[in-house]
């Protein structure tokens, strides 16, 4: 299947710092990228939906100013979790598809804000 | 409004044997896709198997099957021949054909313990 790269897969930072994940599609062209949080022990919810150059579109109850998402390539999303708080900590997962196929999930990142 | 639910939290199968996760949907939308994925401790999603609501035929890859019963909304995965590594969380989602399957509603999992 296709490759997804999300980098990194563990993050720790203080309260308070933006923190800054990527998204790769390694060898295909991803149109839409989607974001996903999981908290433990629990089922992955969207977080928001991005398409190439294009405004990402957020679902409700996801607060756009502390999620920031931009995805400017066709192989490239980032999300940056500003002024991020301890209730930020999760495990936050991409993944991407182009137009043909089913999406295909990164690896996830662990973000622990102390 | 769509609904996935898993039922079984937590299942246990001894290696070589087949088991059955069940999972059941609702939906309004005429036409969806079902999906499963798997969840080893390290965290990614693994895609394994798709069924889409207009196929008459139950879906099949290796060792993974789809029991489709549309009638009863549920799209149980089964696994034939379990190995050890197949112990990890199994989610079932479904996506609206409508929206390219874009946005994957997933139930809450079933963790599988697969036992030597």
């Amino acid at each position: 299947g296709a490759v997804v790269s999300q980098h990194p897969s563990r993050v720790i930072c203080k309260s308070g710092t933006s923190v800054k994940i990527e998204c790769r599609s390694l060898d295909f062209q991803a149109t839409t990228m989607f974001w996903y949080r999981q908290f433990p022990k629990q089922s992955l919810m969207l977080m928001a939906t991005s398409n190439e150059g294009s405004k990402a579109t957020y679902e409700q109850g996801v607060e756009k100013d502390k999620f920031l998402i931009n995805h400017a390539s066709l192989t490239l999303s980032t999300l940056t979790v500003t002024s991020a708080h301890p209730e930020d900590s999760s495990f936050y997962i991409c993944s991407a598809r182009d137009r043909y196929t089913e999406a295909f999930f990164g690896q996830g990142t662990r973000l622990t804000v102390v | 409004a769509q609904k996935i639910t898993q039922t079984q939290p937590g299942m246990f199968v001894q290696e070589k044997e087949a088991v059955t996760l069940d999972c059941t949907y609702d939906t309004s939308d005429q036409s969806y896709g079902l999906f499963w994925y798997k969840q080893p401790s390290s965290g990614e999603m693994i895609f394994l198997i798709y069924q889409g609501s207009y196929d008459e035929q139950n879906a099949t890859e290796g060792r993974y099957s789809l029991n489709f019963q549309k009638a009863r909304k549920s799209a149980n995965l089964v696994i034939s021949a379990s190995q050890l590594g197949d112990s990890a969380m199994y989610f079932c989602a479904m996506g609206a054909r409508a929206g390219g399957y874009n946005k994957l509603i997933f139930g809450a999992g079933t963790r599988l313990a697969v036992h030597p």
